[in-house]
């Protein structure tokens, strides 16, 4: 069975600091990974979609992957309150995305 | 601006009464997704529609429904809603196999 793992949190960071956010996969025939931000009681934004290996850039925002260790993360510089929402990290093969349950990402003024 | 669209966005319904709810999109996107979402978990698909071919989860209950009429509807039923389906119901779209989804902003089902 397809896994996205990711820690639940919460994890929680200072205003102007760097989030971290980490996430795992089981199958290695993922070749697509895309990170959400979801408010609570929202719907899922689409923030980065990263599909080679190394980093990814979109503002403040790095995506990293790293297949042999099949391993994605999201990097959120210069950490703002309205970055506090929980991250879903998913994976796909085909059209179907695996999603892992979401960090909940909490920054502190 | 090109947009995925849900209706109604909060719907409250009786246990057993089937209840309809719908998503649109002006994306002209192929693929469109149906997925159920409780507090605290990832989303889950249900099924999905790459054009007018459907694609059921082998573990989506025989009561959840799907019509898809044409390219930019899709419409999801629930025949005999139990307590255990109230959740948040989102549609999704997708251009392509592998390509990113582009959800809606979902429907708010409470079942009493």
């Amino acid at each position: 069975q397809k896994e996205v793992e990711q820690n639940s949190g919460p994890l929680s960071v200072p205003e102007g600091a760097i989030a971290s956010l980490n996430c795992t996969y089981s199958d290695r025939g993922s070749q697509s990974f895309f990170w959400y931000r979801q408010y609570s009681g929202k719907s899922p934004e689409l923030i980065m979609f990263i599909y080679s290996n190394g980093d990814k850039e979109d503002g403040r925002f790095t995506a990293q992957l790293n297949k042999a260790s099949q391993y994605v993360s999201l990097l959120i510089r210069d950490s703002q309150p309205s970055d506090s929402a929980t991250y879903l990290c998913a994976a796909s093969e085909s059209e179907k995305l695996t999603f892992g349950t979401g960090t909940r990402l909490t920054i502190i003024p | 601006d090109a947009m995925v669209i849900q209706n109604p966005r909060y719907q409250v319904t009786q246990f057993g009464k089937p209840v309809t709810l719908s998503c649109s999109q002006t994306l002209n996107h192929n693929v469109m997704y149906w997925y159920q979402q409780k507090s605290s978990q990832a989303p889950k698909l249900l099924f999905h529609y790459y054009d007018k071919d459907f694609n059921n989860e082998a573990d989506t209950p025989d009561n959840f429904q799907s019509r898809r009429p044409n390219t930019s509807f899709c419409f999801l039923d629930i025949r005999s809603p139990g307590l255990g389906d109230a959740a948040m119901y989102l549609c999704a779209t997708s251009s392509e196999h592998g390509n990113e989804q582009f959800f809606g902003p979902g429907t708010r089902l409470t079942v009493l």
